[in-house]
């Protein structure tokens, strides 16, 4: 298992433009979570997947967000209608049900809006 | 909600030193995490714990459950432990509420 696997590493778009990011996390995860990253901060939650059921949406997740986890395995965010707002790392994570089960993280992947 | 504090939120130490970084949390909790991410920008987890003491190298993580308090701490520092040290608690589930991050430069 290579853990948990985010492309692209790196994207940089022009502000207006749709993006989507993919997430394939380990393989047995039922649970899958994405968070967004500024510059000095820590990750802030956006959403996150039981299987392919989307539990939860934060408010930070606008109209132009969306998710999907089509069959409980890999997932993918799409921005539409970037803005500069939207630069930020954007970072996937995956678990077993269960509280306190441990975290696995992606590398994320960094999106720069010019 | 959870609110989480992090000390410091910049700490350069020689090569050698004893570390801490401190996390404090407002409200209880089952279990908390200490992460580190490289520049790169990955996160590894490093502890999850939800009472007494932790060890893995020379990484020590404690947590005082009645006082809302947990700190990291590294023996023996040296110039590869430079990262972004991160302390997050569950909302619930496993939403994680995150603290801004630590960041450690060890010089050699």
């Amino acid at each position: 298992d290579t853990g948990v696997s985010q492309n692209p590493r790196h994207k940089i778009t022009k502000r207006g433009q749709n993006v989507t990011f993919r997430c394939d996390p380990i393989s047995e995860h039922n649970r899958l979570y994405w968070y967004r990253q500024t510059l000095g901060q820590g990750p802030e939650f956006l959403t996150y997947f039981q299987n392919e059921a989307q539990l939860e949406k934060s408010r930070l997740l606008s109209d132009r967000f969306s998710a999907e986890r089509p069959k409980g395995s890999f997932s993918t965010l799409e921005i539409q209608r970037t803005e500069q707002g939207d630069s930020a790392m954007y970072l996937c994570a995956s678990s077993l049900s269960g509280e306190n089960s441990p975290l696995h993280f992606g590398n994320g992947t960094r999106l720069t809006v010019t | 909600k959870n609110e989480v504090e992090q000390s410091p939120q910049n700490l350069t130490a020689q090569e050698g030193e004893f570390i801490t970084i401190n996390c404090s949390y407002s409200v209880g909790i089952s279990a908390l995490h200490w992460l580190q991410q490289h520049p790169g920008g990955g996160i590894v987890s490093l502890f999850m714990l939800s009472s007494g003491k932790k060890k893995h190298g020379r990484l020590i993580a404690t947590i005082n459950i009645q006082e809302k308090h947990s700190s990291l701490h590294i023996t023996a520092s040296h110039p590869r432990d430079s990262a972004v040290y991160i302390c997050a608690v569950p909302e619930y589930g496993n939403k994680l509420v995150f603290g801004a991050g630590t960041i450690l430069r060890v010089k050699s």
